[in-house]
């Protein structure tokens, strides 16, 4: 079975600051896909970022970027210079072999003007 | 149009009614997904469909819901005999390939059980 662990249910942020989200995962897979979406109060869920689990080199996508440790299933999303349009559930999802995505609980994060 | 676009948007069925609810993927999107959301949670995966063929309805919670897609391209999620526990945010997405591909989501539907 393939799991996915969000161990911070809310975080907050200074406008302009950094924030890391964690997120740990298992799996038996070897060929794996990680993901974190975003989800405003719209319900829609955003693709925020996606890693390949054979690529060494972590993902960055403008002011966010990952942390990947594959050795230590970690997967931690790190937002720069956070805005308020950054607001939302953050979800980190995992998609290995043939079954379909996994999402962990979620972790809310809010921005402070 | 260019989304995922998900209907109704909200729905409140009182206990024991059917409801359909509906998904209509971004078009030439190959694979169909349907997620539920409860309250504070992640999603939880229901189904998923590769074209018209339903190859995975292993999250399905009970023989009261039921998923189609008869041409490849609408889909729609019923679920008969409505419980409370049934309240939750119904979650589509569509992607252009399988299961590793990115997900497109919908707006949902949040369906309450009254």
């Amino acid at each position: 079975a393939q799991t996915v662990t969000q161990s911070q249910p809310e975080m907050s942020v200074q406008e302009a600051e950094t924030v890391t989200l964690s997120c740990t995962y298992d799996t038996s897979e070897n060929n794996y896909y990680l993901f974190w979406y975003k989800q405003p109060p719209s319900r829609q869920m955003i693709l925020v970022i996606r890693q390949e689990a054979y690529k060494q080199q972590n993902a960055t996508e403008n002011r966010f970027s990952v942390n990947f440790q594959k050795a230590a299933k970690s997967f931690s999303l790190k937002i720069s210079d956070s805005q308020l349009g950054d607001t939302a559930m953050y979800f980190c999802a995992l998609c290995g072999g043939n079954t379909p995505l996994v999402f962990g609980k979620g972790t809310r994060l809010s921005v402070i003007a | 149009g260019a989304g995922v676009s998900q209907s109704p948007r909200y729905k409140v069925a009182k206990r024991g009614q059917d409801v359909a609810l509906r998904c209509d993927p971004i078009s030439g999107h190959v694979s169909l997904f349907w997620y539920q959301q409860a309250l504070g949670q992640g999603p939880e995966f229901l189904t998923y469909f590769q074209n018209e063929a339903q190859l995975d309805k292993s999250g399905l919670p009970s023989d009261r819901f039921f998923a189609e897609r008869p041409e490849g391209s609408v889909s729609t999620l019923k679920i008969q005999r409505t419980q409370q526990e049934d309240s939750a945010v119904y979650l589509c997405a569509s992607s252009a390939q399988a299961y590793n591909s990115p997900l497109h989501f919908g707006n949902g539907t949040r369906l309450t059980v009254t």
